[in-house]
């Protein structure tokens, strides 16, 4: 069974640019998370999707993030403009159906914002 | 709101040394709790999970039990190898049926031999 995949793994842009990142679950995966992890620091929910609507962004800063999961399958996490602060990884997981279920990460994209 | 506090790191142990990392928490609810592994180069993997008082998980030879009388979930392993040196993370969903995972900063863990 194929695991999460993410894309880009590696990016580097100037603050003020524009950046997506893509994620595509596991097959059949209903539940969708996006996470930013600092260096140092655990990883945070940004925003969670239940099948193509969002359950909880209450992390997200929307006014520079945004995120959509079109028919309930990939998703793709945009930050305009970039700040420094950005700077981390960004972690995709899916899981079955969020109940109480085991998460399944992919390997991240990891953001430098010079 | 919930949190969880681990153990800081780094921690450097002998090959088949006994290793302990803590772990506490903070929930309003009744949580689920969680170790999640992070290898070099790999992304987080689920290591064992406990969903109620005095469950203990179990994987790979590391062990944790849920104590809600000191709100903790110490991961333990008695016989520790080189494979095992990587990140680990303590965590927690909430249980009110919003199953977003909150993380601790991770203690890096490395075994010599």
């Amino acid at each position: 069974e194929a695991g999460v995949a993410q894309s880009p793994r590696y990016k580097i842009i100037e603050k003020r640019q524009s950046v997506a990142f893509w994620c595509n679950p596991i097959s059949g995966h209903a539940t969708l998370y996006w996470y930013q992890q600092i260096l140092g620091q655990g990883p945070k929910l940004l925003i969670q999707f239940q099948n193509n609507g969002v359950v909880d962004d209450s992390q997200l800063p929307k006014d520079r993030f945004s995120a959509e999961r079109l028919k309930g399958v990939d998703s793709t996490l945009k930050i305009q403009p970039a700040k420094l602060e950005d700077s981390a990884v960004y972690l995709c997981a899916s899981s079955l159906t969020g109940l109480d279920d085991a998460q399944y990460f992919g390997p991240g994209t990891r953001l430098l914002v010079l | 709101g919930d949190s969880v506090t681990q153990m800081e790191g780094p921690v450097t142990l002998s090959e088949e040394a006994f290793l302990t990392i803590n772990c506490t928490y903070t929930a309003t609810g009744y949580p689920s709790l969680f170790w999640y592994v992070q290898y070099p180069g790999e992304g987080l993997q689920l290591l064992l999970k406990a969903t109620k008082a005095d469950d203990k998980g179990s994987n790979k030879g590391f062990e944790a039990t849920y104590r809600k009388e000191t709100t903790s979930f110490h991961l333990e392993k008695g016989s520790v190898q080189v494979s095992d040196s990587a990140v680990y993370f303590c965590a927690l969903t909430s249980g009110d049926g919003n199953e977003k995972l909150t993380f601790g900063t991770g203690t890096r863990l490395t075994i010599i031999p």
